[in-house]
């Protein structure tokens, strides 16, 4: 079946630094990928979608500048976190379409900013 | 008000009991809606997804939607410890595969 696949399992950064998520279709073509975050005991809050070849579309509230968005192939997604803070840590998924009304999600990358 | 409510739980039921988890939506023009398992520090997995009303099973698993009262539910017969997860009810709200989730149910199947 359709396999998404997410790495860095989980990262511990120091405050300030920088931090890339990769998210990879492994078996399919996702010309979308979307990146989604989850805080604790919370539902899944959509960041952005990643769009190959162009540029990702953000949702409201999401700053893209912090959240950098590259989607250089068919099938890898990268998210980085940019001058990360103890506040952006949380569980960042990544998913992808496998047809029309379908997505497969990422294990999940757990982010702590220290 | 929020697209997708659902109760968080936590939801705690002896095996094999009859699991009923739900939720409810505001736009009744939403059409498609799925059910994620969560296991701790995993990413969601789909279970299933039902289109417009009726039911859809699978094993142990029925989904429901009710368009008319705007509610879906997930029932899960026989239920075993390692159903022991969030359960994640989605609909597709947007075009271009945009889900929007609820807070998800955190169900314990205890021995």
């Amino acid at each position: 079946g359709a396999v998404v696949s997410q790495h860095p399992s989980w990262v511990i950064c120091k405050s300030g630094t920088s931090v890339k998520i990769e998210c990879r279709s492994l078996d399919f073509q996702a010309t979308t990928m979307f990146w989604y975050r989850q805080f604790p005991k919370q539902s899944l809050m959509l960041m952005a979608t990643s769009n190959e070849g162009s540029k990702a579309t953000y949702e409201q509230g999401v700053e893209k500048d912090k959240f950098l968005i590259n989607h250089a192939s068919l099938t890898l997604s990268t998210l980085t976190v940019t001058s990360a803070h103890p506040e952006d840590s949380s569980f960042y998924i990544c998913s992808a379409p496998v047809d029309d009304n379908t997505l497969h999600f990422g294990n999940g990358t757990r982010l702590t900013v220290t | 008000q929020k697209e997708v409510e659902q109760d968080p739980g936590p939801l705690s039921v002896p095996e094999g009991a009859i699991v009923s988890l739900n939720c409810t939506y505001s736009n009744s023009a939403f059409q498609y809606f799925m059910w994620y398992r969560q296991y701790s520090r995993k990413g969601p997995e789909l279970l299933m997804y039902t289109y417009s009303s009726g039911n859809k099973e699978d094993g142990r698993f029925t989904a429901q939607v009710d368009k008319s009262s705007k509610y879906i539910s997930l029932f899960i017969r026989d239920s075993q410890p390692s159903d022991s997860a969030t359960y994640l009810c989605a609909i597709l709200t947007g075009g271009g595969n945009k889900l929007t989730f609820g807070t998800g149910t955190q169900l314990k199947v205890e021995l």
